[in-house]
């Protein structure tokens, strides 16, 4: 079993259109989880955090759910630009050497 | 400020050549990592770096070797390409520490290899 799994979509979505993504992981001592975003081609760059409470930043809200192992990112409004791969992450602890460690993504494609 | 770079950005090898992909990073971050990227598989560790002077293996490391030559620089050297080797290899830093849990991981732009 992958230790971060992804639904790969591809998800095709109109403009306007909320969407969600969900990513489960099996370690229950990961310590940190972020979203990142990843162009055609291009290195992956971060997206935002996700914190224990949830967290916001404009349209995009992430949440996370420590007991089930479980994180989600809502992405309301979409944009054309909102097209691109995107990669739950979680991390090992600092003893572990505080690697991150990848879902293999969500493919996202905003149509007009 | 230049964040990570990687050299080269591409490169085409024949089965049985031997390379060296370079990375550096000038944020003085302690921690370095090598991933390799292929088609439905997402981003696999290679190998990892958390200080200076220490290596590790990920969850791919075979025909792999790395050095960590300073704090800046993270080299991961193929000695026997393969075919099975192209792929494209980011190389990535972090500041680590007990502390620092929520702290951004930072990408090279990438290499693209072809092994023939």
């Amino acid at each position: 079993r992958k230790e971060v799994e992804q639904d790969p979509g591809p998800f095709n979505v109109p403009e306007g259109a909320t969407v969600a993504f969900n990513c489960t992981y099996s370690n229950s001592a990961s310590q940190s989880f972020f979203w990142y975003r990843q162009d055609c081609r291009k290195e992956p760059k971060l997206l935002m955090s996700v914190y224990s409470s949830g967290n916001e930043d404009g349209r995009f809200t992430a949440q996370l759910n420590r007991a089930s192992q479980y994180i989600s990112l809502l992405i309301r409004d979409s944009k054309l630009s909102d097209s691109a791969t995107y990669l739950c992450v979680v991390t090992t602890s600092y003893s572990q050497g505080g690697k991150l460690i990848f879902g293999q993504g969500t493919e996202l494609s905003v149509k007009p | 400020n230049a964040g990570v770079t990687q050299t080269p950005k591409f490169q085409v090898l024949k089965t049985g050549q031997s390379m060296t992909l370079q990375c550096a990073q000038d944020m003085n971050h302690n921690s370095m990592y090598w991933y390799r990227q292929d088609p439905g598989m997402g981003l696999r560790l290679i190998y990892y770096s958390a200080s200076e002077g220490t290596t590790d293996k990920g969850e791919v490391p075979n025909g792999y070797n790395v050095s960590r030559l300073n704090k800046r620089e993270f080299s991961l050297r193929l000695e026997s390409a393969a075919p099975s080797q192209t792929s494209v290899y980011f190389c990535a830093s972090r500041r680590t520490s007990a502390e620092a849990i929520q702290e951004t991981q930072y990408f090279g732009p990438g290499t693209r290899l072809l092994v023939l």
